[in-house]
């Protein structure tokens, strides 16, 4: 069985810039989350998907970023303008279920903004 | 909100001995609790998690412990070695995963 898929896996931009992330979950899981990772710090969860419809985004920066999740499959977060602060790593996970059910994390994407 | 707190930041240990990993969390309402473990330039990857009508799991040579009443769930990891060496990080559901701070576990050969 696939994982989850994420691209690129880095990407490199100057501030100002936009930049979008692509993520396809794990085929049949419901619920696709995206977290963003600081360097040594543990993931934090900016979006939570069920099915195409976002059910927690209270901690995404929605000056500007944005999220969607067309058909309730694939998922892309853009970022747009982005600052030097956004620098990280944007990792995508994917659950057959929501509280309880286990989540499966993509590779991530390095975003590195100059 | 949930928050989760991880000791010990890093842990050196001699390989073929044990290590413990010690969580807490804040929210009652959390009722999953996953272990994550995270190589250099990969996403973290699930090894082993306990819900919370569990007091303790294992497989191989990974073992969870959860205590609800004082909010708090250990890794125990025995026979290491050396592949055992990365990052592991706990995390609570709520549902959206909120994640320890990590710890970077050394194996030493």
């Amino acid at each position: 069985e696939a994982g989850v898929v994420q691209s690129p896996r880095y990407k490199i931009i100057e501030k100002k810039q936009p930049v979008a992330f692509w993520c396809n979950p794990i085929s049949g899981h419901n619920t696709l989350y995206w977290y963003l990772q600081n360097l040594g710090q543990g993931p934090e969860l900016l979006i939570r998907y069920e099915n195409e419809e976002a059910v927690d985004d209270s901690q995404l920066p929605k000056d500007r970023f944005s999220a969607e999740r067309l058909k309730g499959v694939d998922s892309t977060l853009k970022i747009q303008p982005a600052e030097l602060g956004d620098s990280a790593v944007y990792l995508c996970a994917s659950s057959p279920g929501g509280r309880g059910y286990e989540q499966y994390f993509g590779p991530g994407t390095r975003l590195t903004v100059t | 909100g949930e928050n989760v707190e991880q000791h010990p930041s890093t842990l050196s240990v001699q390989e073929g001995d044990s290590a413990v990993i010690k969580c807490t969390y804040s929210d009652s309402a959390s009722n999953y609790f996953p272990w994550y473990k995270q190589e250099l330039g990969k996403g973290p990857q699930l090894i082993i998690d306990i819900r919370s009508n569990v007091g303790e799991k294992k497989d191989q040579r990974i073992a969870v412990t959860l205590n609800k009443t004082a909010k708090h769930f250990s890794l125990h990891i025995t026979e290491t070695q050396p592949e055992d060496s990365a990052v592991y990080f706990c995390a609570a559901s709520s549902p959206g995963l909120t994640f320890g701070s990590g710890t970077q576990l050394t194996v030493l050969p």
